[in-house]
This record gives structure tokens, sequence and C-alpha cells, in this order.
């Protein structure tokens, strides 16, 4: 089972930042949180990772609390083409290269 | 630099076929990691390939096999098709296949089982 939770769905206004929330209160102090998105008939594509810090791309930030148990994606000026669903995942310690999806929460830009 | 391509991107298959798909990763990638997607599981892990070698498996019946050749492409094998294997099955190439690794997915192959 995803050891992640994040809602079903969420809108955002074209232009402004897109905040998408994950809940993981059961990770391990080793594990990562990955972060894709899968736009419609595509394969998903990478976003961010990462431990502890906070983290920055040309794509995204993503935010980490301190307890870890919690992070949030940030699109700082989405666009239409941002419409997509996004995945939030920790690998399970035990799983060597695997990681565990669950059912993401699929974004909507409207404009 | 060429992504990751999957052959074919479409197949329809009857009850009881087998089916054959192949993946090949971004060149200099050695890690090919195979996903089914369906509307009700979401993406499920299948296999892992690293060097022609299996490094890890998910919990799939063992209908479902994979291998790897020396230039890092990989197939991936269904036998007896069932009409729930109809699904999106997704390749991913990463450069050395650590979990911290960036992977790299192809388009998919949607299987269609009658």
């Amino acid at each position: 089972d995803a050891k992640t939770t994040q809602p079903p769905s969420m809108d955002c206004a074209e232009g402004r930042a897109a905040n998408l929330p994950c809940n993981h209160s059961t990770i391990s102090g080793n594990e990562y949180v990955y972060w894709y998105r899968q736009i419609h008939s595509q394969g998903p594509q990478y976003i961010i990772h990462g431990l502890k810090n906070n983290e920055t791309n040309e794509m995204a930030s993503l935010i980490i609390t301190e307890d870890r148990k919690s992070s949030t994606l940030i699109l700082p000026h989405a666009t239409l083409r941002d419409t997509a669903v996004y995945y939030c995942i920790v690998r399970v310690e035990d799983s060597n290269y695997q990681l565990i999806w669950g059912a993401g929460t699929k974004l909507i830009i409207k404009p | 630099k060429a992504g990751v391509t999957q052959t074919p991107r479409y197949l329809i298959k009857t009850r009881g076929q087998q089916v054959t798909l192949s993946c090949s990763p971004i060149s200099g990638h050695r890690s090919v990691s195979w996903y089914q997607q369906t509307p009700g599981q979401g993406l499920q892990f299948l296999f892992e390939y690293f060097s022609e070698t299996q490094r890890n498996k998910g919990n799939f019946p063992g209908r479902f096999s994979g291998r790897q050749f020396s230039n890092s492409r990989s197939e991936m094998n269904v036998s007896t098709l069932e009409l729930g294997d109809s699904a999106l099955y997704l390749c991913a190439s990463s450069l050395v296949g650590e979990p911290y690794n960036e992977q790299f997915f192809g388009p998919g192959t949607r299987l269609t089982v009658l």
C-alpha cells in the first residue's frame, strides 16, 4: 500500500501558485519523498525529490516539514499545461528500488 | 538525446494469448523498470532490471516475466492473457537505478485483452 495520502483533486487559477499537499506520516528517516506528474495519455514525468531540506528546481519547489510527516509541492506560476495528476511517492525502505504509487492529486488549472 | 521508446504503442489480444512488449531506454541508462497502470489499481510496479539481472519484483503472478539484453533494451512478456491484464504498460529507465535517481518514462503500450 502507498505510504502517502493526497487530496483526490484540486483547482488552481492560471498564473497563481499551485500548492499540492502530501501526508506521509509513517516515513522513515532515510526515505526520500518524490514527486511525479502524469499528463493525460503520457508517461509520468519526474518533478523533484527531497529528504529533509526544502528543494527547488526549474519546475517546482518542495517544502518538507521539520518532522518530515508531510510535504507540499509548489508550482509557482501555474499554466494550463500543468493540468495533470500529481503523485507524491515515498520509497518503501525494504523495497530496494521500488516506488509505491498512490492515487495522486488531479490538478486542474483554470483560465 | 532520444527518450524512452516503447513498442508497440497499442495492442489488442484475446484471452489465452501471450504478448511481448519492448522498451528501449535512454542511451546510457542501465536500469529499466516496468509498471502496469489501470484505472482501478493505479500504477503498480512489475519488475526492475539492471545489467541484465532482475533486481526487484512486484506482486504479480508468474505469467508476467521480463528480460534485459546487453544493450539495456528490455522486453516484458505476459502469457495466458486475462481480461484483467488490459492496462497501460509503462517502462522507465534511469542512469544507475539508485532510488534517488530520476526515472524517465516512455509513452506506454496500451494493451487491450478481449
